[in-house]
């Protein structure tokens, strides 16, 4: 399968608890993306990274979230103390940079997400 | 700051029937705008794109035209089926950033009955 993996689908915590999610870009996709999705609403971003780089973070992205790519490839995002706002679906995609052209654009492939509970 | 709103649903419809979700838009710069579709149980998937003014997309039946006078990007089909139900974003990718990062509606909900 050459797709976005994310790993674990499901993550039932208790408040105060950290969690780790882990997400596997396609292979050749240099770009990966963090969302999170609440229910009922659509993703918000939340951090970038181009290769290693972590190149920008949403204001939604507290001081307890961490996010690293540390060889380009995967990537895991770990919250500290969660707390039951943390509550959502998180999503990873990647895609391709565009060329030198900023209009040519590279489609984001989405994976299945880490939907997380916090009791 | 760039955002993206979409009509509310559900939208229930019979078979067969046309369907519309509009979508309007506010955004700097020369945003690319996208729809993609989240079946029951399943990722977000890219339906339809368009990155410049005037340009339609189309797929699987369903097209999309990015209208920067009225800054909208509806989507339409002509009819559905009922493998269509599944909710359905519009989003937009601010090109000036150079990031590519989305930003999404908060998604409409299609349920389509035989």
């Amino acid at each position: 399968d050459t797709g976005v993996s994310q790993n674990p689908r499901h993550k039932i915590t208790k408040r105060g608890q950290n969690v780790t999610f882990r997400c596997d870009p396609i292979s050749e996709h240099n770009r990966l993306y963090w969302y999170r999705q609440t229910l009922g609403q659509g993703p918000e971003f939340l951090t970038y990274f181009q290769n290693e780089a972590q190149l920008e973070k949403s204001r939604l992205l507290s001081d307890r979230f961490s996010a690293e790519r540390p060889k380009g490839s995967f990537s895991t995002l770990e919250i500290q103390r969660t707390e039951q706002g943390d509550s959502a679906m998180y999503l990873c995609a990647s895609s391709s940079s565009p060329g030198f052209s900023p209009l040519i654009y590279n489609e984001q492939f989405f994976g299945p997400g880490t939907r997380l509970t916090v009791l | 700051g760039n955002s993206v709103t979409q009509m509310e649903g559900p939208v229930t419809l019979s078979e067969e029937a046309f369907l519309t979700i509009n979508c309007t838009y506010t955004a700097t710069g020369y945003p690319s705008l996208f729809w993609y579709v989240q079946y029951p149980g399943e990722g977000l998937q890219l339906l339809l794109k368009a990155t410049k003014a005037d340009d339609k997309g189309s797929n699987k039946g369903f097209e999309a035209t990015y209208r920067k006078e009225t800054t909208s990007f509806h989507l339409e089909k002509g009819s559905v089926q009922v493998s269509d139900s599944a909710v359905y974003f519009c989003a937009l990718s601010d090109n000036s950033s150079n990031t590519g990062k989305l930003i999404f509606g908060q998604g409409t909900t299609l349920q389509v009955k035989p």
